[in-house]
């Protein structure tokens, strides 16, 4: 079956850096990703990875892929107030033909402290 | 440029009513899918939309229908409205020649409530 899960809440304090956590589960996903999604807004991608590689970085953000324990994270460095938002992990999921669909987590609320 | 748009921003609407959403994709882009988006949590697939044709549905009733029309627009339609339907409603657009990467770029949502 498909499912993503994330924690819910991370509160970090700013400056230092905020490491979100994913798991999913379908094994022929070729590419997952980060989205972001501030108060009212829609979702915005922040950075993917294929599925071959270990690790992807990306100014502040860096990825880093188990792909045998199925597990995702996202690192955030020197995390600032504009950085507080909910963060989904996505896993694409081939269906049917050649189409894909994207799988979400519920996302993990990021609260940075002053 | 403009992105993903989608109209109108909120709706209100009452059981057993019908709603139509409409989504313009970004420029260049073909490919339209639907999400639903429950308070608390993550978006849900609905469907996707590529040569004005249905590619692939989620696990939605059959009273969420779409239409993609010849600009690759789309709309999404409920009907018979239940109270369960209230969510934020997003559209996506992205190309299908890069179906692969599937980098799906999202619109603001439509918030829909029902009373």
């Amino acid at each position: 079956g498909e499912d993503v899960e994330q924690s819910l809440f991370l509160s970090v304090r700013e400056g230092d850096s905020s490491v979100i956590n994913c798991t999913y589960t379908d094994s022929s996903s070729t590419y997952l990703y980060w989205y972001k999604q501030e108060p009212g807004a829609g979702l915005q991608l922040l950075t993917y990875i294929f599925s071959n590689m270990d690790m992807k970085q990306d100014q502040r953000l860096t990825v880093l892929l188990n792909k045998k324990d199925k597990h995702l994270s996202l690192r955030i460095a020197d995390t600032q107030t504009g950085d507080s938002a909910i963060y989904f992990c996505a896993e694409s999921i081939k269906s049917s033909g050649s189409a894909r669909q994207l799988t979400f987590g519920s996302g993990t609320q990021l609260t940075v402290l002053p | 440029d403009a992105g993903v748009t989608q109209s109108p921003t909120h709706l209100i609407k009452t059981r057993g009513q019908q709603v139509t959403l409409r989504c313009s994709p970004k420029s260049g882009h073909d490919t339209v899918s639907w999400y639903q988006q429950a308070l608390g949590q993550g978006p849900q697939f609905i469907f996707q939309y590529y040569e004005e044709e249905e590619r692939q549905r989620g696990n939605f009733p059959d009273r969420f229908s779409g239409h993609q029309f010849p600009n690759y627009s789309s709309e999404l339609n409920v009907n018979a409205l239940l109270l369960g339907d209230s969510a934020l409603y997003l559209c996506a657009s992205s190309s299908y020649t890069d179906r692969v990467l599937n980098e799906q770029f999202f619109g603001p949502g439509t918030r829909l409530t029902v009373l």
